[in-house]
């Protein structure tokens, strides 16, 4: 079974450096979406790509985040500077649109990020 | 704007227990509503799903009806395993029609033998 493909797993960085993260969705899956999972909280949407455009990033800090899925496949988020507030799980989740209710967001694994 | 509020936990049950996880929902329109469930070091999994008013999801046991009267959704199993212990999301589909998901907090079931 495809699934969504993300890495690192698990990413340990200073406050002020600068982390990447990366995420392969499932073959022939149009829309791409980043999501924040604070502990003990649930999801919350970073951003959303439609191929290689952006749907929605209006909950994206952008003065220090970034995201980029420059040929509409694969996508890298960026943080710089990161903070301490940023720890949390990096979601990525992919689904073949999103303007269908039958368009399932299958979710990766997962990125945890701990900041010091 | 579009909430979801969970019932807290965690949740403790024996083994052949039966569970009922309240959700309940703020929305504008008709928003689709789902389960969704993450396993300890995994990401999360779609469990059941409901796109209209009294509609009923069901997946591996577990059901959950739309009931639009009383903006609710809740989780339910007649008989839980020691294997459904995992954290439970209830999230809607809004109206901002982008297909962006909305959750509640989780709740955390154990599940003892």
């Amino acid at each position: 079974e495809a699934e969504v493909a993300q890495s690192p797993r698990y990413k340990i960085t200073e406050k002020s450096q600068a982390v990447a993260f990366w995420c392969d969705p499932i073959s022939g899956h149009a829309t791409l979406y980043w999501y924040r999972q604070i502990l003990g909280q649930g999801p919350e949407l970073l951003v959303q790509f439609q191929d290689e455009s952006v749907v929605d990033d209006s909950q994206l800090p952008k003065d220090r985040f970034s995201a980029e899925r420059l040929k509409g496949v694969d996508s890298t988020l960026k943080i710089q500077p990161a903070e301490l507030g940023d720890s949390a799980m990096y979601l990525c989740a992919s689904s073949l649109g999103w303007a269908s209710d039958a368009n399932t967001q299958y979710f990766g694994p997962g990125t945890r990020l701990t900041v010091l | 704007g579009d909430s979801v509020t969970q019932m807290e936990g965690p949740v403790t049950l024996s083994e052949e227990a039966c569970l009922t996880i309240n959700c309940t929902y703020t929305a504008t329109g008709y928003p689709s509503l789902f389960w969704y469930v993450q396993y300890p070091g995994e990401g999360l999994q779609l469990l059941l799903k409901a796109t209209k008013a009294d509609d009923k999801g069901s997946n591996k046991g577990f059901e959950a009806t739309y009931r639009k009267e009383t903006t609710s959704f809740h989780l339910e199993k007649g008989s839980v395993q020691v294997s459904d212990s995992a954290v439970y999301f209830c999230a809607l589909r809004g109206s901002s029609n982008t297909g962006k998901l909305i959750f509640g907090q989780g709740t955390t079931l154990q599940v003892k033998p």
